[in-house]
């Protein structure tokens, strides 16, 4: 069964500074996806930042970029220039696309607030 | 924005009841799914549906079924709420199985 690791319940960061999520997963499968969803205070699930496995090149969405390791199994988050509105739990995600028909595994979160 | 409605936004009731949650989606996407989420565990995936009548079982189904007559709708039942059904439910939508999915704005359901 695949699986999902956020090792970082909480964490705090200075506004315009940097900071990197971590996620572990673990899958046998070789097709896939992995995902960060943002869940601010409004309960909204908002999606981040895509990653194919099979693209060696990492995601960027202007602010965000991943560091993805796939021998590693190992997807970070890095949210560059930080900014007030970016605090919300963050959410990893893995999609298997081999047979489950995209059905999410997500990790249990972390919680960032940026600090002014 | 993707046209996800989940109905109701809030819900109180009692053990013992039957519930019904509705996600109605307007971008004709063919794949719909139902998470819980709960504190400490994420997301995790009730059911799901690949089409009209299509439907299939996520990781923690006991408990609710759900029916998919037209593609805009998705209804998730409980049929006999229980306490541990307490939760914030999201719909999501697909338009295939290796695009991304996109959430509604989740319903708060709490039984008494």
């Amino acid at each position: 069964a695949q699986t999902v690791t956020q090792s970082q319940p909480e964490m705090s960061v200075q506004e315009a500074e940097t900071v990197t999520l971590s996620c572990t997963y673990d899958t046998s499968e070789n097709n896939y996806y992995l995902f960060w969803y943002k869940q601010p205070p409004s309960r909204q699930m908002i999606l981040v930042i895509r990653q194919e496995a099979y693209k060696q090149q990492n995601a960027t969405e202007n602010r965000f970029s991943v560091n993805f390791q796939k021998a590693a199994k190992s997807f970070s988050l890095k949210i560059s220039d930080s900014q007030l509105g970016d605090t919300a739990m963050y959410f990893c995600a893995f999609a298997n696309y081999g047979g489950s028909q995209g059905n999410l595994i997500f990790g249990k979160g972390t919680k960032l607030s940026v600090k002014p | 924005d993707a046209g996800i409605t989940q109905s109701p936004r809030h819900k109180v009731t009692e053990t013992g009841t039957p519930v019904t949650l509705r996600c109605h989606q307007t971008e004709n996407h063919r794949y719909m799914y139902w998470y819980r989420q709960d504190p400490g565990h994420g997301l995790r995936l009730i059911h799901y549906s690949y089409g009209v009548k299509d439907t299939d079982k996520g990781e923690v189904s006991d408990g609710y079924s759900v029916s998919r007559s037209k593609t805009e709708d998705f209804l998730l039942t409980l049929e006999s709420a229980t306490s541990s059904q307490t939760s914030v439910y999201f719909c999501a939508i697909s338009g295939g199985y290796n695009q991304p999915q996109h959430f509604g704005d989740g319903t708060r359901l709490s039984i008494l």
